[in-house]
């Protein structure tokens, strides 16, 4: 069985600081991974996915993640932090032959960015 | 283009009642997904519908919850009686294909459920 698990529920950065959001998975297939964004009052939006191609993975709003077999890890990080930053994130795993179908969620983490 | 809609937005129900949640997915998209996410948890895979078709719905909690999709357009879910552990977010997503490369599953905003 497939898990996520997110370290932290929420986290707190300075505006301009790093943004390190940490996702660690159990799977017993080579996995797809993704990370997921809800903005307040919107739904999920995908910011990136690993599919098993470059294991680092570049998605919008300068946001990247990087595979990390040997960790079972898929940790989001952006270099710096912008106020439109806060949100909430989720990490989730699918397995590649099941693709979108049933994706496994993290508990999220909430992102809060001070001026 | 419209993306996955959902509505009510919000459902205060007592505990007992009948509530129906409707996802309109975006047009063309065969598959369609709901999720559910009680209160500080993990969003949890409910069920998947290839066009009118349950693909899978292993994640269904019980029998008081019905998911349909006639036509295989919009999709209810109807939970009878509701109980106070079916409050929570649920969520529709809906996509093209299902685990191709450029495939992405589109969420909507969810209906937040509180059984009171």
């Amino acid at each position: 069985a497939q898990s996520v698990t997110q370290l932290g529920s929420h986290v707190s950065v300075s505006e301009g600081a790093l943004v390190l959001l940490r996702c660690n998975y159990s799977s017993s297939v080579p996995p797809y991974l993704f990370w997921y964004v809800q903005y307040p009052n919107q739904g999920l939006q995908l910011l990136l996915k690993y599919t098993s191609a470059a294991t680092l993975v570049k998605g919008i709003n300068g946001f990247e993640a990087e595979f990390k077999k040997s960790e079972t890890s898929f940790h989001l990080t952006k270099p710096s932090a912008h106020m439109s930053d806060a949100a909430e994130y989720f990490c989730a795993v699918s397995d590649p032959n099941t693709g979108f179908q049933k994706l496994v969620f993290g508990t999220g983490t909430r992102l809060l960015v001070s001026p | 283009e419209a993306g996955v809609t959902q509505f009510p937005s919000h459902s205060v129900i007592e505990k007992g009642q009948t509530v129906t949640l409707r996802c309109d997915p975006i047009s063309g998209h065969d598959n369609l997904y709901w999720y559910r996410r009680v209160m500080g948890k993990e969003i949890k895979f409910l069920l998947h519908f290839v066009k009118e078709s349950k693909q899978d719905e292993s994640g269904m909690p019980n029998n008081r919850f019905l998911a349909e999709r006639t036509g295989g357009t919009y999709s209810t879910l109807k939970v009878q009686p509701a109980e106070l552990e079916d409050s929570g977010v649920y969520f529709c997503a809906s996509s093209l294909g299902t685990g191709g490369l450029n495939t992405e599953a589109f969420f909507g905003q969810g209906t937040r459920l509180t059984v009171v």
